[in-house]
C-alpha cells in the first residue's frame, strides 16, 4: 500500500465524451505526476503539478487537462475522447525533492468505444 | 530509438535461478528506478539508484552512470517474483519519469 488512491478504478466512455479521473495523494506530498499506460507499453509522462501549478507536461495534447487542489489531490480531464485513448491512467505523488521516489496509485483502467 | 531501453522484452525462468535484466538509456538522469508491476497494473518502487549498488532482500539494482546502463537481480527467484519489471530514468528539471517498456517475468515451480 502506497497510500495512492485512485478513482474510478475502471471506466468505459464513448468516444467524444469527456472524463475525469481523480487521485489522493499520499500525505505530505505536494507533488503528482500523471501517466499513460497503453496495453503491453511501458508508461508515458503526461504532465506534473507541484503546489497546484502544472510543472512540466509530456507530449500530451491540451485535450489532456488537470487540476490539483490545496490539499494536493488532483485531476486528469481528458475531452473529446478518442479510441486511443484506451490505457492504464497512473498518478504518482512525491515529496517535492530531488531526486526522489514516486508512489504510485493503482490506476484507472478506461476503454474508449 | 527510445530514451529508455529494456532486455529481454520476455523472461521465462525456473524456480531458484538467477535472474538479470538490463536497462540503458540515452538521457541525462537524477536517478533511475526500478518498478515491479503486477497484472491489474499496481506498480511498486522497488529501488531509486544514483549509483553503485543497492540491495533489498533477494534483489539487487546497480548502475554504471558512465556506461548509462543499469541492471536488475533476482537471485534464487520465485513464482511470486512474476511480473513486469520496468526501468525508468528520472530526468528533467521537474522530475519527469522516462520508462523502458518492461520486462515480463515468469517463474515457474
Amino acid at each position: 500500500e502506497t497510500g495512492v488512491t485512485q478513482s474510478p478504478t475502471h471506466l468505459i466512455k464513448t468516444r467524444g465524451q469527456q472524463v475525469t479521473l481523480r487521485c489522493s495523494s499520499q500525505s505530505g506530498h505536494n507533488t503528482v505526476s500523471w501517466y499513460q499506460q497503453a496495453l503491453g507499453q511501458g508508461p508515458q509522462f503526461i504532465f506534473q503539478y507541484y503546489r497546484e501549478e502544472e510543472n512540466g507536461r509530456g507530449n500530451f495534447p491540451p485535450r489532456f487537462s488537470g487540476l490539483q487542489f490545496p490539499n494536493y489531490s488532483s485531476e486528469l480531464n481528458v475531452n473529446a475522447l478518442e479510441l486511443d485513448d484506451s490505457a492504464l491512467y497512473l498518478c504518482a505523488s512525491s515529496s517535492g525533492g530531488s531526486p526522489e521516489t514516486q508512489y504510485f496509485g493503482p490506476g484507472t483502467r478506461l476503454l474508449v468505444l | 530509438k527510445n530514451e529508455v531501453e529494456q532486455s529481454p522484452q520476455n523472461l521465462t525462468a525456473q524456480e531458484g535461478e538467477f535472474i538479470t535484466i538490463n536497462c540503458s538509456y540515452s538521457v541525462g538522469i537524477s536517478a533511475l528506478h526500478w518498478l515491479q508491476q503486477h497484472p491489474g497494473g499496481g506498480i511498486v518502487s522497488l529501488f531509486m539508484l544514483s549509483s553503485g549498488k543497492k540491495k533489498h532482500g533477494r534483489l539487487i539494482a546497480t548502475i554504471n552512470i558512465q556506461e548509462k546502463h543499469s541492471s536488475l537481480h533476482i537471485t534464487a527467484s520465485h513464482p511470486r517474483d512474476s511480473a513486469v519489471y520496468i526501468c525508468a530514468a528520472l530526468s528533467g528539471g521537474y522530475n519527469k519519469l522516462i520508462f523502458g517498456a518492461g520486462t515480463r517475468l515468469a517463474v515457474h515451480p
